[in-house]
């Protein structure tokens, strides 16, 4: 049971360039979530999934989009990738939307645009 | 403005001490969350909390929601307990907007 896993670990784009961040969870959650995390800003919502086949947007959704795969899958893509979008990634799953029950968080994603 | 405010920012004790973490909020919530972020970046949910107190190990975790105010507690500190502690918690009138506070950086010191 490998949790919320995220892939790339680190990944280093140029202004411009666009990547998508991949999110899977093996715990059969219904809701999953993006977040940005900001030194001094705390964690800021980008996207969040409350169910398979529903997206909505957080607090900072511009610049993303996302895409619920299937139930197990969420990943966020930057089209146009710029330096304020420098940021560590993480991905977030758990049972339901209502946050009542407790988020399990992925390892994160570093990522630097130059 | 941040709807959810930690002290301290940073905080080193000694190993053996008792150690208090402080959140304020000021929104209506529906729950309050402690997250524990380690050296490495990953985040690790500990508690859950929407009324009263919670106990798991050494750490516990109180909230009073007429003073919107809550308090992680770290018994007996060990070098491990070394991490950034997040006070996060879900507006109860905003849909599905969360508030993270930025993270009370803790070092135990042997």
């Amino acid at each position: 049971n490998a949790g919320v896993t995220q892939t790339p670990k680190f990944q280093v784009l140029k202004t411009g360039q666009s990547m998508t961040l991949q999110c899977a969870q093996d715990m059969n959650h219904n809701s999953m979530y993006w977040y940005r995390q900001d030194p001094g800003m705390g964690l800021r919502l980008i996207y969040y999934s409350a169910s398979e086949g529903t997206t909505d947007k957080g607090e900072v959704p511009n610049g993303y989009n996302v895409s619920r795969l299937n139930k197990r899958e969420f990943s966020l893509r930057l089209e146009s990738a710029a330096p304020s979008q420098t940021s560590v990634y993480f991905c977030a799953s758990s049972e339901g939307v209502t946050l009542q029950e407790t988020q399990y968080f992925g390892p994160g994603t570093r990522l630097l645009v130059l | 403005k941040n709807e959810v405010e930690q002290s301290p920012q940073n905080l080193t004790a000694q190993e053996g001490e008792f150690i208090t973490i402080n959140c304020s909020y000021s929104v209506g919530i529906s729950a309050l969350h402690w997250l524990q972020q380690h050296p490495g970046g990953g985040i690790v949910s500990l508690f859950m909390l929407s009324s009263g107190k919670k106990k798991h190990g050494r750490l516990i975790a109180t909230i009073n929601i007429q003073e919107k105010h809550s308090s992680l507690h770290i018994t007996a500190s060990h070098p491990r307990d070394s991490a950034v502690y997040i006070c996060a918690v879900r507006g109860s009138n905003t849909g599905n907007q969360f508030y993270f506070g930025t993270g009370t950086s803790l070092t135990v010191i042997p």
